[in-house]
C-alpha cells in the first residue's frame, strides 16, 4: 500500500475564491487520480493528473475550473476555482499500485480534503 | 465506461450477524473488481478485491464472490461487529482496463450491538 496525505484535512471558504489541495505520496506512482464526493454520494472522478504534461479531465469537469499539477511522481494539487455552494464536497486524491499479480493495478486513497463554500 | 449498480443502500443488521452487498456491471470486459470501506471522515480503504481468474476470495470475516456470466459480484461479511459499520463501495474497471474504475452508489452498513 502507499501512505497518501492530503492538506487542508478541511476548510470553508467564502464564494468566489478559489482553494488549492495538496496530495502527497511517500513513494514514487505512476497514477495520481482526483475524485470528488458530494455530500452523501459515491465517488466521481475528476480527471488523471499526468506527471509532466496536461491532466485528462473526464466529462463535466475542465481545466479552467480545476487546474490540475504533477511537477513529479509524489505529489499534486488541485485547485478548485471560482468557488459557489455547489463545490461543497469531499476531494480525494488517489494513486495506483501494481498489485501482487503484477497485472492489476489496485488505487488507495488519501483522507479527503472537506471543503464547504459559503 | 462502466455502469455499476449496488444493492441495497442502507442496511443493518445484528451484531453476529452476517451481511450482504451486491454489485452488479455491465461490461463483460471487467476483470478486477475492487470494494472499499470508507469511515466516518476517512477515505475509502481498500478492503478485498476479486480477480476474474476466481470465483471466490476470502480473507478472515470478509469474503467476495463473482459471477461472471450473471455480471454481479457481492460483498460478504461474516460474524459482524460494531467495527464494520460504515459505507462500502463495489467498483468496476472501465472498459475492461484498471487504471480507472467506477463506483457503486454505496451501502451504508450499520451493526446495531
Amino acid at each position: 500500500s502507499a501512505v497518501i496525505s492530503q492538506k487542508p484535512s478541511r476548510d470553508i471558504c467564502q464564494r468566489g475564491t478559489s482553494l488549492t489541495i495538496q496530495c502527497q505520496v511517500d513513494s514514487q506512482v505512476t497514477m495520481m487520480f482526483w475524485y470528488r464526493q458530494q455530500p452523501g454520494q459515491s465517488l466521481t472522478l475528476i480527471a488523471t493528473a499526468n506527471q509532466g504534461s496536461e491532466a485528462t479531465y473526464e466529462s463535466g469537469f475542465v481545466i479552467d475550473k480545476f487546474p490540475i499539477s504533477r511537477p513529479n511522481l509524489t505529489f499534486s494539487t488541485l485547485t478548485v476555482s471560482n468557488m459557489s455552494p455547489e463545490d461543497s464536497s469531499i476531494y480525494l486524491c488517489s494513486v495506483e499500485l501494481i498489485g501482487d499479480s503484477g497485472a492489476y493495478n489496485e488505487q488507495f486513497f488519501g483522507p479527503g480534503t472537506r471543503l464547504t463554500v459559503l | 465506461g462502466e455502469n455499476v449498480e449496488q444493492h441495497p443502500s442502507t442496511l443493518s443488521v445484528q451484531e453476529g450477524d452476517s451481511a450482504v452487498i451486491k454489485c452488479t456491471y455491465s461490461d463483460s470486459a471487467s476483470n478486477y473488481f475492487p470494494w472499499y470501506k470508507q469511515e466516518l471522515g476517512k477515505g475509502p480503504q481498500l478492503i478485498i478485491d476479486i480477480r476474474s481468474n476466481v470465483g471466490e476470495k476470502k480473507d478472515q470475516r470478509i469474503a467476495v464472490t463473482l459471477n461472471k456470466t450473471a455480471k454481479h459480484f457481492s460483498l460478504h461479511i461474516t460474524e459482524t461487529q460494531p467495527e464494520d459499520s460504515a459505507v462500502y463501495f463495489c467498483a468496476a474497471p472501465w472498459s475492461g482496463g484498471y487504471q480507472k474504475v467506477t463506483f457503486g452508489t454505496g451501502t451504508k452498513l450499520q451493526v446495531i450491538p
